[in-house]
């Protein structure tokens, strides 16, 4: 389930199991959208991105979506692993490559 | 592939000193590089962006005498933290937008800094 942290709100699944991250960003004018993985005391990974006239864009085992109406975009994570969990942002940019990140998501897997 | 390797990992300094830290794109030319700062359980805030050749662009409310970037060459940004206190301790991390592709943007690994 979830729960919200000090800071970070965080997301427990069982290995296994398929997971999702939510995201809301804020300025409708940007065209390209970012997942990036954190693991503690290191910088950004890049996941996966897509750009604006996508609505979807898949992985291996993750998938992008992005709805623009709402303003929302998700991390799908199939067959969830220790080995994801992590922080996860997602960052928005229009021009010039300043990427905005969101608050991020800590994904614990249990066994 | 691209990587982008920071200088120091971590750092520790005496309060009131300054300390440097290096960006470097190791196999690319990076016209644009990105620094930002980020607390622990806290996102990434975009401290400032490096432009090759010119004055950084700061985010509103960074100090720019206290943050002191240099962007000398297509593959070299430097992060000066100036006149460091406890409360400037934290993760800085670069990033660098490979030229011309603008969007394609790599992360350093990030250094600790803590200012005792």
């Amino acid at each position: 389930g979830e729960s919200v942290g000090l800071h970070l709100p965080t997301l427990s699944v069982q290995e296994g199991d398929n997971s999702i991250i939510n995201c809301a960003y804020s300025n409708s004018a940007s065209d390209y959208f970012i997942w990036y993985k954190q693991e503690s005391g290191k910088g950004p990974q890049f996941i996966i991105d897509i750009r604006s006239n996508m609505d979807k864009r898949q992985g291996q085992r993750v998938t992008v979506l992005l709805n623009k109406t709402v303003k929302h975009l998700s991390l799908q994570i199939a067959a969830t692993q220790p080995g994801d969990s992590a922080v996860y942002f997602c960052a928005e940019t229009g021009t010039a490559s300043k990427l905005t990140f969101g608050t991020g998501t800590r994904l614990q897997v249990t066994l | 592939g691209a990587v982008v390797s920071q200088h120091p990992s971590w750092v520790i300094c005496k309060s009131g000193t300054s300390v440097k830290i290096e960006c470097r794109s190791l196999d690319f030319q990076a016209t644009t590089m990105f620094w930002y700062r980020q607390f622990p359980k806290q996102s990434l805030m975009l401290m400032a962006t490096s432009n090759e050749g010119s004055k950084a662009t700061y985010e509103q409310g960074v100090e720019k005498d206290k943050f002191l970037i240099n962007h000398a060459s297509l593959t070299l940004s430097t992060l000066t933290v100036t006149s460091a206190h406890p409360e400037d301790s934290s993760f800085y991390i670069c990033s660098a937008s490979r030229a011309p592709s603008g969007n394609t943007i790599y992360f350093g690994e990030g250094s600790w800094l803590t200012v005792v």
